[in-house]
């Protein structure tokens, strides 16, 4: 176990729809990573929070939205779902904002979006 | 382009048929070089980081390298268990952020 907790575990919806994923980090963790696994994709980056704060960008749509509370949980938002937005949603805590010389990422099990 | 290639995308070997893993990358300035080992349905777990090259690092029945072009996992005597997705990522000195390969899937016949 991780200590990174994503919830839910599986997603169905429709295309055109709004979701909301969650994560909450291990227990001291600052940093959360959002990522986007698909077959023909692999693991795509989409967005970094460090303590409360929006820290890197990767490959996120406009469509999608993320933010890191007080409490340092995250919510990614997707909106006006496509069916290439089916895929594997993972939420990644480290200790620190970067991933420097002793920062490993700590993944959750994952959200699986089936768009419909 | 910053870019971490992983070759080959499958591999199947028998128990206790020894065999390497490779990942390929080209960044303009490596920071570390990071395996992680993927579970179907699970989120990849850390391996091990490598920072320069010549550096050697083990756990169990893998040994990761590093070169200046490359990383090798070496997999010696696999048992069914070590069948996974095996994940390279690299960081890079501008903006430490991961850039990470597609995979290989690891598949160890009993």
């Amino acid at each position: 176990d991780s200590g990174v907790t994503q919830t839910p575990k599986h997603l169905i919806t429709a295309t055109g729809q709004r979701v909301t994923l969650r994560c909450s980090p291990r227990s001291g963790d600052l940093s959360v990573y959002w990522y986007q696994q698909s077959l023909d994709q692999g693991l795509q980056f989409l967005i970094q929070y460090y303590n409360g704060e929006e820290r890197a960008k990767g490959n996120i749509l406009e469509r999608f939205s993320a933010q890191q509370f007080p409490d340092l949980h995250s919510e990614l938002n997707l909106s006006s779902l496509e069916l290439g937005d089916s895929a594997l949603y993972f939420c990644a805590s480290s200790v620190g904002d970067r991933t420097s010389r002793n920062e490993k990422l700590f993944f959750g099990s994952g959200t699986q979006l089936s768009v419909l | 382009e910053d870019q971490v290639t992983q070759s080959p995308e499958a591999l199947r070997l028998q128990e206790g048929e020894s065999s390497s893993l490779n990942c390929s990358y080209t960044v303009s300035g490596l920071r570390g070089l990071f395996w992680y080992r993927q579970d179907p349905g699970k989120g990849p777990e850390f391996l091990f980081t490598l920072y320069s090259a010549g550096e050697e690092k083990e756990k169990e029945r893998l040994k990761a390298t590093l070169t200046k072009k490359e990383s090798f996992l070496h997999i010696t005597a696999p048992k069914p268990e070590d069948s996974a997705t095996y994940l390279c990522a690299a960081a890079m000195d501008s903006n430490y952020q991961l850039i990470w390969g597609a995979g290989t899937k690891l598949i160890i016949k009993p």
